[in-house]
């Protein structure tokens, strides 16, 4: 069954500390993006992608880096946690015209300390 | 750029009532909209799409209709249930080819007995 997978589902990190989240996705979608969602409120754009090997940076970029090594998998990397980045992540797929069709991970909670 | 407007940060209803929720976009090239769905602690799931002027399109009890003139796609369902009560969130893309979606920042329904 096609999915969008994440890991860890949960993490917590110190301040000033490096952070990876992954995301695995089997719909074989061009596309791929990075929500942030704080608790109670919308989804906001950090890095997305539309082809292995380049990222593009979203509405929220600072402090947030991406890779996209192959269709399937795209990162997220935070080189220096900040208390401010304390949220759910959301990784997404999505192809076509239709790419806000989205499928979306079950989220990564990440507390930073 | 484009835009997703979604005027009610909150909505309260009691049980059996009738619901809208409002979402409104601007964007110069041909547009796709979407309906997502966010139960606490769970990730945005579809609801409906559409891309079709003036069409209505149903799926688990709600329907929105695409509404090219005046820039709608309003979401509606007839009698709300207790399990109704979540996120729902308004999202566009578009012809345009930037591959970026427009989220709208959300509408939290809540259903009392």
């Amino acid at each position: 069954e096609a999915a969008v997978t994440q890991s860890p589902r949960s993490k917590v990190a110190v301040t000033g500390g490096k952070v990876t989240l992954s995301c695995h996705q089997t719909n074989n979608h061009d596309y791929m993006y990075w929500y942030r969602q704080d608790t109670g409120h919308g989804l906001r754009l950090i890095h997305y992608s539309y082809v292995a090997d380049s990222t593009e940076k979203g509405d929220i970029p600072d402090g947030y880096k991406a890779s996209r090594p192959s269709q399937e998998n795209f990162s997220l990397i935070l080189e220096l946690a900040s208390l401010s980045q304390t949220a759910v992540y959301f990784c997404a797929s999505g192809t076509g015209v239709n790419y806000a069709e989205q499928f979306f991970g079950p989220g990564t909670r990440l507390t930073v300390l | 750029g484009d835009s997703v407007t979604q005027t009610e940060g909150l909505v309260t209803l009691t049980k059996g009532l009738p619901v809208m929720l409002n979402c409104t976009y601007q964007t110069t090239y041909s547009p796709f909209l979407f309906w997502y769905v966010q139960h606490l602690n769970e990730a945005p799931k579809l609801l409906l799409k559409s891309s079709t002027d003036n069409k209505r399109t149903e799926h688990q009890g709600f329907y929105a209709t695409l509404h090219k003139s005046s820039s709608s796609f309003h979401l509606q369902k007839s009698s709300v249930q207790l399990s109704d009560s979540a996120l729902y969130f308004c999202a566009l893309s578009t012809s345009g080819g930037n591959y970026k979606p427009t989220f709208g920042k959300g509408t939290s329904l809540v259903v009392h007995p």
